[in-house]
């Protein structure tokens, strides 16, 4: 399948700053997908990213705290904004395979501590 | 609220067990089951998956089962190894609450550590 890469791998990041987090396919894929996993949790879908439409939200996320950029079918970025500790988290992108995008392939994840 | 419940949290194997992970779900809308592997500092990695249409499957080493009346699933680590040691996770997809209708979700994960 295909390689998905995430810059940067971790940063730490003051409080009340943003933080742009790159993803990078190493193929075309149709959506693109934004996760958190906070420390000893499991994985929750923040948004999902279609080339050339708005970013999708799932309950409890904004677009003003996380706006998404989808510019072509092999990159995407996530930004936290005005972050706080609760932040501090793993962010991980992923891509779907299969019709309905059930197959999905996670990127490493960037690790992000807010102090 | 948790979508999937998953146990146990954590769980110690001697070499050559077969730990064994369930899950349970309430939403009989999901029609995907995958299960996922994760290592310190990386990303989760796809194990192996299943349909409810079917109710065993097998990948090497690694096992699904499925009970759709009961609307739990399995993973079973036959020959387990050390390197096998990691956090895993299983996960749900269909018509949930999802605003996109693509969430997968997950369980909070098991912690599996396989001793020599």
């Amino acid at each position: 399948s295909a390689v998905i890469s995430q810059k940067p791998s971790r940063d730490i990041c003051q409080r009340g700053t943003s933080l742009t987090i790159q993803c990078q396919v190493d193929s075309q894929v149709t959506m693109m997908f934004w996760y958190r996993q906070q420390p000893g949790q499991s994985l929750t879908l923040i948004a999902t990213a279609n080339q050339g439409s708005e970013a999708t939200y799932e309950s409890g996320f904004v677009i003003d705290k996380f706006p998404i950029s989808r510019p072509n079918l092999t990159f995407s970025t996530l930004t936290v904004s005005n972050m706080s500790p609760e932040d501090s988290s793993i962010y991980l992108c992923s891509f779907g395979q299969g019709v309905a995008q059930e197959t999905q392939y996670f990127g490493p994840g960037t690790r992000l501590l807010v102090l | 609220q948790q979508q999937v419940k998953q146990s146990p949290q954590s769980l110690i194997v001697q070499k050559g067990g077969i730990p064994i992970i369930n899950c349970a779900y309430e939403n009989t809308a999901f029609d995907y089951f995958p299960w996922y592997q994760q290592f310190p500092g990386k990303g989760p990695a796809l194990l192996i998956a299943i349909r409810p249409d079917v109710s065993e499957k097998k990948e090497g080493r690694f096992t699904i089962s499925f009970n759709k009346s009961a609307k739990q699933f399995s993973l079973h680590i036959m020959d387990s190894q050390p390197g096998d040691s990691a956090t895993y996770f299983c996960a749900a997809k269909g018509d949930s609450n999802s605003n996109s209708g693509y969430a997968l979700n997950f369980g909070k994960g098991t912690s599996l550590l396989v001793t020599p």
